[in-house]
């Protein structure tokens, strides 16, 4: 099956900073790929996504990058709020019907 | 317009009980999916069903486990004989037809199962 597995498992950053959370998969057919937020006791929330035809995306204060070479996945979140402070999981998929989701990375914000 | 319901948000067995888990999906919605989240660990695909059919089961344990999708009504995850491997929180997602990315499936709070 797919494997698609997270280099740090912990982040701690300063408000304000950019945070970068890294993503590794090993499935080079998947086309498809979301980077997740889950906050406490919650469901995860959709935050970006992008597709195998593009390298980079961006949204609202975060970006997503894409190497497609390396199987190499990186969100990035600029000026770090509080807000922020949960458990980001990227997710792969190759057939629109479900996803293969990494371990997490639990990003802690400190004030 | 309400989100994805779960119920019951915690549910607590003893070892060879039944559970139930119910998933009701965001209005127009018409697929379902369910993940097992073990701590500290991603979200496991389990199931995916479409009203009265099931697209996908590839991520369900062969015994034991199975899902269902009525036509009216939620959909349902239920667990036979539970064993303590099977604590988890159980999540559900929906997505209205023609899927079209990530960020029209939602999913809704989870289930806490704990076997004791």
């Amino acid at each position: 099956g797919e494997s698609v597995g997270l280099h740090l498992p912990t982040l701690s950053v300063q408000e304000g900073d950019n945070s970068i959370i890294n993503c590794a998969y090993s499935n080079s057919a998947s086309d498809y790929f979301i980077w997740y937020k889950q906050e406490s006791g919650k469901g995860p929330q959709f935050i970006i996504d992008i597709r195998s035809n593009m390298d980079k995306r961006q949204g609202q204060r975060v970006t997503v990058l894409l190497n497609k070479t390396v199987k190499h996945l990186s969100l990035q979140i600029a000026a770090t709020q509080p807000g922020d402070s949960a458990v980001y999981f990227c997710a792969e998929n190759h057939n629109f019907n479900k996803f293969y989701f990494g371990s997490g990375t639990k990003l802690n914000v400190k004030p | 317009n309400a989100g994805v319901m779960q119920n019951p948000r915690h549910l607590v067995r003893r070892r060879g009980q039944e559970a139930r888990l119910r998933c009701s999906p965001m209005k127009g919605h018409s697929h379902v999916y369910w993940y097992r989240q073990l701590p500290e660990e991603g979200l496991k695909f389990m199931v995916y069903l479409q009203k009265e059919n099931i697209i996908d089961e590839s991520g369900m344990p062969k015994e034991r486990f199975s899902a269902e999708f009525p036509k009216e009504g939620p959909s349902i995850l239920r667990i036979q004989q539970v064993v303590r491997g099977d604590s988890a929180a159980y999540f559900c997602a929906s997505s209205p037809p023609g899927f079209s990315g990530g960020e029209t499936q939602y999913f809704g709070p989870g289930t806490r199962l704990l076997v004791l």
